[in-house]
């Protein structure tokens, strides 16, 4: 079964803190990493995307750390704004835009 | 450059009915993917088309079906509506959907009474 596990389920951080969320796969043929970031009423927006040729891939506050061997990622949002409150699903596929399987989703909470 | 755009935004069935939602991908895109989103089941894959071919499947029934045209714009079928269908269900658009991003619509909510 290719399953992705995400934790934690929901995340409530200060502004201006650090917000970490975890995903962890099975299949090693994954080779396709993406974060996405959903608000109500909305799709999810792809955030950031990682190959597990690199361990570590930031654009802007958002981090992603990799650790094959592990078969885990990670998402790391610095100076976590209230903008942020959001769900965030991490991702897996073989390949990039093709099939991607979700993790469960961490709902963020930023307070002010 | 427009997004990806799902018709109609909102739908209300009655069980046993049949429905079609439409997607119309980024200009250049040939990869449409379909999921169903659920509280209870989150983001699940439907299917997958390119070039006007089902290129992936998900795990659902026959009665979830979809088909795409030469200008990559894609439709997805439920038939015999069912209660537990009501979801939001997401189209995503790739260039090529091997080594490029998925960009997802804002989806149609799908409510079966």
């Amino acid at each position: 079964q290719q399953q992705v596990k995400q934790s934690p389920q929901s995340l409530i951080v200060q502004k201006g803190g650090i917000s970490i969320i975890n995903c962890a796969y099975e299949n090693t043929a994954f080779d396709y990493f993406p974060w996405y970031q959903q608000f109500p009423g909305k799709g999810p927006a792809l955030l950031i995307a990682i190959r597990p040729d690199v361990s570590e891939k930031k654009e802007g506050r958002f981090t992603i750390s990799f650790n094959k061997s592990a078969k885990q990622f990670s998402l790391h949002i610095m100076d976590s704004q209230p903008g942020d409150s959001a769900t965030y699903f991490c991702a897996a596929s073989k390949g990039s835009g093709s099939r991607l399987t979700f993790g469960e989703g961490t709902q963020l909470t930023v307070n002010p | 450059k427009a997004g990806v755009t799902q018709t109609p935004r909102y739908l209300i069935k009655t069980r046993g009915q049949q429905v079609t939602l439409s997607c119309s991908p980024i200009s250049g895109h040939r990869s449409v993917s379909w999921y169903q989103q659920t509280p209870g089941q989150g983001l699940q894959f439907l299917f997958e088309y390119f070039s006007e071919t089902q290129r992936n499947k998900g795990n659902f029934p026959g009665r979830f079906s979809g088909r795409q045209f030469s200008n990559s714009r894609s439709e997805m079928n439920v038939s015999t509506l069912e209660l537990g269908d009501s979801a939001l269900y997401l189209c995503a658009s790739s260039a090529d959907g091997m080594n490029t991003e998925a960009f997802f619509g804002q989806g149609t909510r799908l409510t079966v009474v």
